[in-house]
């Protein structure tokens, strides 16, 4: 089974709107971290917000919140009043544990945001 | 800011050389890592390594090695490139168990 399950393989927005990018996770551990981070056309991947498991509030960063629904267990990423440079590649990935720190990846939503 | 860089965005190289991609960071950090990027595979780790000269497989490490001399220095190495091996190749760094930060990826072509 895939440990990050990214259902949207593709999204289109309007500028100035808000739009949720699922993510749902699947892990046995109590401690684990998720994240999302942002690839856009020059390839480079930029960390966008990171939730614990154990964290009581969702996390927020400027324009992008993570909707973080444990017993669903689920992670979306929302960015309110989309702007044209949110054109890119999301993806959602997840550290296990409280050991090693390496993250498993989704497979990435491709959002398009148009004028 | 941290910085990782790449020794090259773009490389074409030859069934069957052997090639070395560099990753050089500089922040201090103890934890770096090596991903491939193929379409519809999201990001996949291929080695990682908690400090110099240790190294651990990832999900694919076949075709690959490491090699960890200097802290701030990560290479990946292709020991004989097939045309399997064409992806992007992204480097990160960490200095815990949060974000890792990426370099700008390098785009490897066998041909």
């Amino acid at each position: 089974a895939q440990k990050i399950t990214q259902t949207q393989p593709g999204m289109f927005v309007q500028e100035k709107e808000a739009v949720t990018l699922d993510c749902t996770y699947d892990t046995s551990d109590q401690s684990y971290g998720l994240f999302w981070y942002k690839q856009p056309s020059s390839g480079e991947m930029i960390f966008l917000i990171y939730q614990g498991s154990y964290d009581e509030q969702n996390a927020t960063e400027g324009r992008y919140s993570l909707n973080f629904q444990k017993a669903r267990k689920s992670a979306n990423l929302v960015i309110s009043a989309s702007q044209l440079g949110d054109s890119a590649m999301y993806f959602c990935a997840m550290r296990e544990g409280s050991g090693y720190s390496t993250l498993t990846f989704g497979k990435g939503t491709m959002l398009l945001v148009s004028p | 800011d941290v910085k990782v860089t790449q020794s090259s965005r773009y490389l074409v190289k030859r069934t069957g050389e052997k090639v070395f991609l560099e990753c050089v960071q500089d922040m201090d950090h103890e934890n770096m890592f090596w991903y491939r990027q193929d379409p519809g595979l999201g990001l996949r780790l291929i080695y990682f390594s908690y400090d110099v000269k240790m190294k651990e497989k990832g999900d694919i490490p076949e075709g690959y090695s490491v090699s960890r001399e200097k802290k701030e220095r990560f290479s990946l190495i292709l020991e004989s490139a097939s045309t399997n091996q064409t992806s992007m190749y992204l480097c990160a760094s960490s200095l815990n168990r949060y974000e890792q930060y990426f370099g700008p990826g390098t785009r490897l072509t066998v041909t």
